[in-house]
């Protein structure tokens, strides 16, 4: 296992059109978050999962942002209707479930046009 | 979770140290300072993490001032794979999420 991984790296898509990304954790990490990052800012926080139950939901996470977390293990995150306002990386981490150390991904770079 | 200011930028020469300051004056008793950088088109990497002490790893030292007000981050040879952005956080332990600021962007020069 080497770390966080998610799929896709970029994505373009048109205004109005679905989109879901997909993040792979480190396979003994229990804890799995979601954020956004814009340009010239820090990560965002959306939302984290501990095992298959989801925690915790930021303002940030609108109706048409939802994120599960099957069997607790892989991570999906979906953008229905999407808005020019989503453009942005959106990283995934995991962390075990005690203690410190996030393990972010590469993140997946949206475009909405 | 406590706030945190940095300096929006740094320059530091190759080969010196990089001093990367870091007020957090809310910080409360139970909240670590943890520090992670971002380099270029990658998510933020995880670099150390302190209470009170002061802490070594192999990327970095962590000083805490005694009233753990304020910390500054040490690289103590910078290299060019250094540039990057560079966070401090303040949060507990266990915390349920890590708030990031907008941190300071450390560039690197020849």
């Amino acid at each position: 296992d080497t770390g966080v991984s998610q799929d896709p790296r970029h994505k373009i898509t048109k205004r109005g059109q679905n989109v879901t990304f997909r993040c792979d954790p480190i396979s003994e990490h229990n804890r799995l978050y979601w954020y956004r990052q814009t340009l010239g800012q820090g990560p965002e926080f959306l939302t984290y999962f501990q095992n298959e139950a989801q925690l915790e939901k930021s303002r940030l996470l609108s109706d048409r942002f939802s994120a599960e977390r099957p069997k607790g293990s892989f991570s999906t995150l979906e953008i229905q209707r999407t808005e020019q306002g989503d453009s942005a990386m959106y990283l995934c981490a995991s962390s075990p479930s005690h203690g410190y150390g996030y393990t972010f991904g590469s993140g997946t770079r949206l475009t909405v046009v | 979770d406590a706030k945190t200011t940095q300096p929006p930028s740094m320059d530091c020469a190759e080969g010196r140290a990089a001093n990367l300051p870091c007020n957090h004056s809310t910080i409360s008793g139970n909240e670590y300072v943890y520090w992670y950088r971002q380099i270029h088109s990658q998510g933020p990497q995880y670099i150390i993490h302190g209470l009170k002490n002061n802490e070594t790893n192999e990327m970095a030292s962590l000083i805490i001032t005694e009233d753990r007000k304020s910390s500054t981050l040490i690289l103590p040879h910078a290299t060019l794979r250094d540039t990057a952005v560079y966070y401090c956080i303040a949060g507990s332990y266990n915390t349920d999420k890590l708030i990031f600021g907008t941190g300071t962007r450390l560039q690197v020069f020849p």
